[in-house]
């Protein structure tokens, strides 16, 4: 079955960084796009970033584009999240997700992981 | 970006009892290849969120047959036959149609009475 186990979350202080991880298992890691997707304390989801399956494509939400970098590591099945001069308000749970893709449209996240707390504060 | 809204944003519901989630978008969300992208989200209490239905109307593996998924262009509705206790959580819409960005609606509370 599909699994998807992050890790890496933590308290840190505004200005500084942290890198997520998301092992992936249970299918073929390579043939899908990946997403990042965030919920703030009480708050809704929030699409944040997505890695094409080749790793050629990369798209980011507004708010967190020039600070985070999404990547991946085929050979260890591997995502992540590279998240520089964070913000209060980037404290969230953040989750990594598997995309559906549909005839030939990533349709979006299907399968998602349990998440990690992530949170910004001196 | 293509916003999504929800209604209502809490409903509570007696068990055993229809319930019924409206969502809305601000364009239509048939993509160019024929497949409307929406698909709905339950989030239990404390879990991550588990997809329910995909492409408006698709259960996916394991759903139950009470939930159901309706709707077209703008206007979906996610519907429960009959509500029973671990139905209660938060259900979002998301459109797939329109990214960057993936976009959620801001999420229904279902609860019992």
């Amino acid at each position: 079955q599909v699994q998807l186990v992050e890790s890496g979350g933590g308290v840190v202080q505004p200005g500084r960084s942290l890198r997520l991880s998301c092992a992936a298992s249970g299918f073929t890691f390579r043939n899908h796009a990946m997403h990042w997707v965030r919920q703030a304390p009480g708050k809704g989801l929030e699409w944040v970033a997505v890695i094409s399956y080749d790793d050629v494509h990369k798209n980011y939400a507004d708010s967190v584009r020039g600070r985070f970098t999404i990547s991946r590591d085929t050979s260890k099945d591997t995502l992540y999240l590279e998240m520089n001069t964070l913000r209060r308000d980037d404290t969230a749970v953040y989750y990594c997700a598997r995309d559906h893709y549909y005839g030939s449209v990533n349709s979006g996240p299907d399968y998602w992981g349990q998440g990690t707390l992530v949170t910004v504060s001196s | 970006d293509v916003v999504m809204t929800q209604s209502p944003l809490s409903l509570p519901v007696t068990l055993g009892q229809p319930a019924s989630i409206s969502c809305r978008s601000s364009q239509s969300l048939l993509h160019s290849d024929g497949n409307t992208y929406l698909s709905w989200f339950q989030q239990r209490p404390g879990q991550s969120p588990r997809r329910l239905i995909y492409n408006v109307s698709n259960r996916d593996s394991g759903v139950p047959d009470r939930f159901s998924g309706t709707g077209s262009g703008t206007d979906f509705t996610l519907k429960i036959s009959r509500v029973e206790a671990e139905d209660v959580g938060l259900y979002y819409c998301m459109q797939g149609t329109y990214w960057p960005p993936w976009t959620f609606g801001p999420g229904t509370q279902v609860e019992i009475k």
